[in-house]
């Protein structure tokens, strides 16, 4: 079955570029690649997504590696307020519907 | 302003006891999805359904039910057959379930055994 890994966690400093990474190497090819993002007591937060090509819009950038089998969701200056969990996650289609495949996200820690 | 309200936001049950949670959205969204989120875990999908009157079990479905009888409402019931069902959980909905949107998530409900 499709599914994704990510790193249990991640730190990065106020105002500087974050690359969360995303390995995905059983994705198919009509699997699109979304990312959320969780802040306690929450529900997720769409971020973007993705099928073969690199995709920017104003919360971040998505880059999409030539084979798919990884991702880098990029947040170009980190705020306080982008201190939560993000999920990458496959979007599968199964029996003619699609779901999505959760993985356990990595918690993104900002520092001042 | 447009969007998903889960109610309520905690809840408590007795053993051997059935409970509803409540998920009304006004996207005017024809599929809907039930979440369960287990602590330091991703989501898994209990239900969806794409359109009224219709609905499809997920991957963890034994112990829930569901119903969509109005376009704007998805309730689960968390039956007595659901042996841990202390967890948070989320309703979801999309434009269709067949599109490539996004899900707009409601703000769960927390779901704890007395």
């Amino acid at each position: 079955d499709a599914k994704t890994t990510q790193p249990n966690s991640m730190e990065s400093n106020e105002e500087e570029p974050v690359h969360l990474p995303c390995n995905h190497s059983t994705i198919s090819g009509t699997d699109y690649i979304h990312w959320y993002r969780q802040l306690p007591s929450q529900g997720p937060e769409y971020v973007i997504h993705g099928l073969t090509s690199n995709v920017n819009n104003r919360m971040a950038s998505l880059a999409i590696a030539e084979d798919r089998k990884s991702s880098t969701l990029i947040l170009h200056r980190a705020t306080l307020r982008d201190a939560a969990v993000y999920y990458c996650i496959l979007r599968v289609t199964t029996s003619g519907t699609y779901k999505y495949i959760f993985g356990t996200g990595t918690r993104l820690k900002v520092l001042a | 302003d447009g969007g998903i309200t889960q109610s309520p936001k905690y809840l408590f049950r007795k053993e051997g006891q059935n409970v509803t949670l409540s998920c009304e959205q006004n996207l005017n969204h024809d599929a809907m999805y039930w979440y369960r989120q287990d602590p330091g875990q991703g989501l898994r999908l209990i239900y969806y359904s794409q359109i009224v009157n219709d609905f499809q079990k997920g991957d963890i479905a034994e112990g829930y039910s569901v119903s969509r009888e109005k376009k704007e409402s998805f309730p689960l019931t968390v039956t007595s057959a659901q042996k841990n069902p202390t967890a948070f959980y989320l309703c979801a909905s999309s434009i269709t379930a067949v599109s490539n949107q996004p899900q707009h998530f409601g703000d769960g409900t927390r779901l704890s055994i007395l």
